[in-house]
């Protein structure tokens, strides 16, 4: 089975602090995607990337950046935290840039922040 | 630019009643993939399908069924006599390459309450 994993379930953080989101996938997936969900608005894409050091910025990338330094690895970046970016936050990975190949998620990170 | 749209936010049932779950979709894409996920309580997302834009055919697995009519863009997903253990958040996902990588879209998704 393909696992997805991601550091924390509940993070809080306080405005202003750098917040690193780690996910970690251990099927050799090419894909790796950084989603937020919010009620209402479904998942909207942040960041995805192909390769190892490759990203492409999804829908909603302003305020987080992305790193990827080995393929099952892929890290959300906060640079400055803010309130309105109090979310949950899922990482997914698909096997390849192939648009018919789901995606597997992981369990989510719920951040909170003051 | 993919859109997704599930207009309906929230559902609720009794337990053995039929519902429908609707998904419109736009795409400039010809080609191009459809997903339903299923979100239970627990909040990781499940695969359920996948249909490709060439492929009209309906499909029934078990209690569920999935209509997909390219005429009117609409992917919709019908559980049959329904069960508590099928509430959860469910999303109809749109798969395709417009930069020559996958990405997907994901509508808002819909909660369906099965009361007992």
């Amino acid at each position: 089975d393909v696992k997805v994993t991601q550091s924390s379930r509940y993070l809080v953080k306080r405005t202003g602090e750098k917040v690193f989101l780690e996910c970690v996938q251990d099927m050799d997936h090419e894909n790796m995607f950084w989603y937020r969900q919010d009620p209402g608005l479904g998942l909207r894409l942040i960041y995805f990337s192909y390769d190892v050091k490759m990203k492409e910025k999804g829908d909603i990338p302003e305020g987080y950046s992305v790193s990827r330094e080995k393929k099952e690895r892929f890290s959300l970046i906060l640079e400055s935290a803010s309130t309105n970016q109090t979310s949950m936050y899922l990482c997914a990975s698909s096997l390849s840039p192939q648009r018919y190949n789901e995606q597997f998620f992981g369990p989510g990170t719920r951040l909170t922040v003051l | 630019a993919q859109k997704v749209t599930q207009a309906q936010t929230e559902i609720s049932v009794v337990e053995k009643e039929d519902v429908t779950l609707d998904c419109v979709y736009e795409t400039r894409d010809t080609t191009y993939y459809l997903f339903w996920y299923k979100q239970p309580p627990s909040g990781e997302l499940v695969f359920l399908i996948r249909r490709n834009s060439f492929d009209e055919q309906n499909e029934i697995s078990g209690r569920y069924s999935w209509n997909f009519q390219k005429s009117t863009s609409s992917f919709n997903f019908t559980i049959t006599a329904s069960q508590v253990v099928d509430s959860a958040v469910y999303f109809c996902a749109l798969s395709a390459t417009p930069g020559g990588y996958q990405k997907v879209t994901f509508g808002t998704g819909t909660k369906l309450q099965v009361i007992p």
